[in-house]
């Protein structure tokens, strides 16, 4: 089955830097890849999305980057404040009836005033 | 628009009780549905789904068993919790295939 990779565990970052996250996954039969950031407490939201037929998808500061050969994808976001603290997950998906979506093991996002 | 319900919000449970937890969904017909474990500072484990009635795929063996006796309803059960049973569990659906999940609020359940 699907496994996907995610790296690093925990991420701190001066306010206004960049930050970046990145994950693998092992099935190269993957086509959906969703990223989700959960607040302490609080139900994981999905932020962004990409599929397997785009290399990149930006939203306002967060972009996405996939690359379906090395299997592996990221997160970035730029101009960093502080209500980008929390834990963000990737994660990956199969194409199947099921559509079931597989995570990645998440990363703490500080960011320092 | 649609909506997705969860509850108790806390649960906080003797080991060896049972345990019951429901996810109900509105404004949509056949979701898929799902259930997901986070245990404390810890990833998205999924634990089971369901592409309609009565049709439940487990995904990690454990003391859990989920079932889906309404289209739009998911039912989280154990006969007797274990400790290792804690957890925030989430129930989540999506329409359709290459789509998001809408988690619920999500069940924090400590077994003590």
């Amino acid at each position: 089955g699907e496994n996907v990779e995610q790296h690093p565990s925990t991420l701190s970052v001066q306010e206004g830097d960049s930050a970046v996250i990145k994950c693998t996954y092992s099935d190269s039969a993957s086509n959906y890849f969703p990223w989700y950031k959960q607040e302490l407490g609080k139900r994981p939201q999905l932020i962004i999305d990409i599929r397997s037929n785009v290399g990149e998808k930006k939203d306002q500061r967060i972009a996405v980057t996939l690359n379906k050969t090395a299997k592996h994808f990221s997160l970035h976001i730029t101009e960093t404040q502080p209500e980008d603290s929390a834990v963000y997950f990737c994660a990956a998906s199969v194409y199947s009836s099921a559509s079931k979506i597989i995570f990645g093991s998440g990363t703490r996002l500080s960011i320092r005033p | 628009s649609q909506t997705i319900h969860q509850w108790p919000a806390t649960l906080v449970q003797p080991v060896g009780s049972p345990l019951s937890l429901e996810c109900t969904v509105e404004g949509t017909s056949n979701p898929n549905l799902y259930w997901y474990r986070q245990a404390a500072g810890r990833g998205l484990q999924l634990l089971f789904y369901s592409v309609g009635i009565g049709q439940i795929s487990s995904e990690v063996p454990q003391n859990l068993s989920a079932s889906r006796p309404q289209d739009r309803q998911f039912i989280l059960s154990s006969k007797k919790l274990l400790l290792s049973d804690s957890g925030f569990y989430l129930c989540a659906w999506s329409v359709g295939l290459l789509y998001g999940y809408t988690f619920g609020s999500g069940t924090r359940l400590t077994v003590v």
